[in-house]
């Protein structure tokens, strides 16, 4: 996953504890999103950001929140981890919004556990 | 690595042979729509896409076809080879940042 990083790659937390999983970039993409992926739901969208300090909600943002102080780093916390964020987190980054041959490129994932 | 989804459809083939995954989306108003491959213990990987004013788009060994008509998107893959085992996921956008990710289809290739 050249260019994405994301940190950690495996993360076992207890339930009410506050929780951040970060995001590193080196392509100077603008967009950048936040995913889960849960047997059954597929890739489900978190938060995304269009730019610097632009952040926007997406369909399962609820007990999420994002920051994104500068282009390369987008932080995703958890503020009370529940078991039912047990998951695995992708990242993902694209030059555009939905410009032909600008698909995402994906990091290589966080397992969290919550226990 | 991580569990990608427990039923997923599962399409097998010999190697060798040629591989069609499809895939119905929901919306009508959805303008653009890409494959993704994933390998287990990884994360998605683009493969190609296509905008809802072209039929087809071909990529190196990958041809995505789209069929606005019945909403349908397939994704052809010539030659299909060992390396092409993985979790391929279809997704749609309807404009911005609302880009939704089909379930998946599990591709196991035989040798």
């Amino acid at each position: 996953d050249a260019g994405i990083t994301q940190s950690p790659r495996h993360k076992v937390t207890e339930t009410g504890t506050p929780v951040t999983l970060r995001c590193h970039q080196t392509e100077n993409h603008r967009y950048m999103y936040w995913y889960r992926q849960d047997p059954g739901h597929g890739l489900r969208l978190i938060h995304y950001s269009y730019g610097v300090k632009d952040t926007d909600k997406g369909e399962v943002s609820d007990g999420y929140s994002v920051s994104r102080s500068k282009t390369e780093d987008f932080l995703l916390t958890l503020e009370s981890a529940t078991s039912s964020q047990t998951s695995v987190y992708f990242c993902a980054i694209s030059p555009s919004a939905g410009e032909l041959g600008d698909g995402y490129t994906f990091g290589s994932g966080t397992r969290l556990t919550v226990v | 690595g991580e569990s990608v989804g427990l039923h997923l459809p599962t399409l097998s083939v010999q190697e060798g042979d040629n591989s069609i995954i499809n895939c119905a989306y929901s919306n009508s108003a959805s303008d653009y729509f890409i494959w993704y491959k994933q390998e287990s213990g990884k994360g998605p990987q683009f493969i190609i896409d296509i905008r809802s004013n072209m039929d087809k788009r071909q990529g190196q060994r990958v041809t995505v076809l789209l069929n606005k008509t019945v909403k349908h998107l397939s994704l052809q893959i010539a030659a299909t080879q060992p390396g092409d085992s993985a979790v391929y996921f279809c997704a749609e956008n309807t404009g911005g940042f609302k880009t939704i990710f089909g379930a998946g289809t599990r591709l196991f290739v035989k040798a």
